[in-house]
């Protein structure tokens, strides 16, 4: 059964930096793409960005790009999600998700993320 | 704006069957697959259809998917209380180079 949990997430100023993880078990982390979603309170899913199951492709929504960078370990059946220079736009929950390059089979609870001075 | 554009809301009687819409474009719908997402309010998302019109094996087959040029359409047949809750399509955009979704439906059962 996937089962993915994510953690990480907090308060921060505008302008700092933090960093999700998401611990995978129940699969072959190895063989799977993972994506990050967003979801800011009250609005519509918002995806973020995706990673090939080897880690060599990855893939950003042009509002993150250059300030989120994905990446994973799959010794430790983890992935990672390096949040820089945060604006109070990236307010949401964040949730990682197994699954193809168009869709996704299995996510988590997600983590809090609220960007405010 | 979302690249792929949903009714903000529908709504129908118990029992009865309602579909939601989703338009895209030759570079997203029109060329790949498409899923469909079920939502509760202050829970994760789960999936309800991939690749168009595939059901995961816990989804009943009272949920169902279909795909027509650059639209696709989600059905909810013999509708319940419990199915109320926002719906969400996304598919890959071939221009974006990523991921997008509708801006999400929801579904009220009267």
């Amino acid at each position: 059964q996937v089962h993915v949990v994510e953690s990480g997430g907090g308060v921060v100023q505008p302008g700092r930096s933090l960093t999700l993880s998401c611990v995978a078990s129940g699969f072959k982390f190895s063989s799977y793409a993972m994506h990050w979603v967003r979801q800011a309170p009250g609005k519509g899913l918002e995806w973020v960005a995706l990673v090939s199951f080897a880690g060599t492709n990855k893939h950003y929504a042009d509002s993150v790009k250059g300030r989120l960078t994905i990446s994973r370990d799959n010794s430790r059946n983890t992935l990672f999600l390096q949040m820089d220079s945060l604006r109070p736009e990236d307010t949401a929950m964040y949730y990682c998700a197994r699954g193809d390059y168009d869709s996704m089979d299995g996510w988590g609870n997600g983590t809090a993320v609220t960007v405010s001075s | 704006q979302s690249a792929l554009t949903q009714p903000p809301s529908v709504s129908a009687a118990p029992g009865q069957r309602v579909t939601i819409s989703c338009s895209g474009s030759s570079s997203n719908i029109g060329n790949n697959y498409v899923s469909w997402y079920q939502q509760f309010p202050g829970i994760a998302p789960r999936l309800l259809i991939y690749d168009n019109d595939k059901r995961p094996s816990e989804i009943p087959d009272r949920f169902s998917g279909s795909k027509s040029g650059t639209s696709a359409t989600l059905g909810i047949s013999g509708l319940q209380t419990g199915d109320e809750a926002d719906y969400f399509c996304g598919t890959w955009d071939i221009s974006l180079s990523g991921l997008v979704f509708g801006g999400g439906t929801k579904l009220t059962v009267l």
